[in-house]
């Protein structure tokens, strides 16, 4: 059974990066068909897809944060991270990170999640 | 992007009810469409994806239909843990976008 699991800071101040970590178990992060990608959440508001990437390496943003968000992988350790940049108080939200699709079938939605975990934006 | 809007934004029902949540697109989309059930503190759980496929594990009394701008999601007889927030998702084109949510709440 697949697993996620999200780990990082859970307070981080305005004007810094967040970065937040991806663990994916009971399957390898290196099958080149899947897309591996992040959702975020504001407390008591809706989802919000942020970003994604596909084992290749190729990488599709939010055009909404495109200019703050990097996300990789790093298949020695079957992970992929998100960085975010010059965060603000808006950024505060649960963070989720998902397998978001296969290539093979052409169809891009969460079938696995992690718990997903709490980021606050704060000084 | 692609705007979805559901509606209700929010619904009370009975236990054994027949709930119909509705999800509209900004632009076609053809089928590609997911929903998903959220829990307090949970992560999402989707339910159905190209319109109509029940994801695997969900039960029957889950269904959903539409194509182009327009879809539902029914559940046949509400059953006391599904008492949560409901959203779709296109997955047509980048951006992916979601719905606004909507909560059923019990009656």
């Amino acid at each position: 059974q697949l697993q996620l699991q999200e780990s990082g800071p859970g307070l981080v101040k305005p004007s810094e990066t967040l970065s937040l970590t991806c663990s994916v178990s009971g399957g390898s992060i290196s099958r080149s068909s899947y897309y591996w990608g992040w959702i975020r959440q504001p407390p008591g508001k809706g989802l919000e897809w942020i970003g994604g990437i596909y084992y290749g390496g190729s990488t599709y943003y939010n055009p909404s944060l495109k200019s703050r968000v990097t996300i990789s992988v790093d298949t020695s350790k079957n992970q992929f991270s998100l960085k975010l940049n010059s965060v603000t108080a808006a950024d505060t939200a649960v963070y989720y990170c998902a397998r978001l699709g296969d290539t093979l079938t052409g169809y891009y939605y969460g079938d696995y999640w992690g718990q997903g975990t709490l980021v606050t934006v704060s000084s | 992007d692609i705007q979805l809007t559901q509606s209700p934004s929010f619904l009370s029902a009975s236990v054994g009810d027949r709930v119909t949540i509705t999800c509209r697109a900004s632009q076609g989309i053809s089928s590609y469409l997911a929903w998903y059930q959220q829990k307090p503190g949970k992560a999402p759980k989707v339910l159905i994806y190209a319109a109509s496929t029940l994801q695997s594990g969900v039960p029957s009394r889950f269904s959903g239909s539409g194509s182009g701008t327009e879809f539902t999601l029914t559940i046949s007889s509400l059953q006391p843990e599904e008492f949560a927030t409901y959203y779709c998702q296109q997955h047509h084109s980048y951006p992916l976008t979601f719905g606004g949510g909507t909560k059923v709440e019990i009656k």
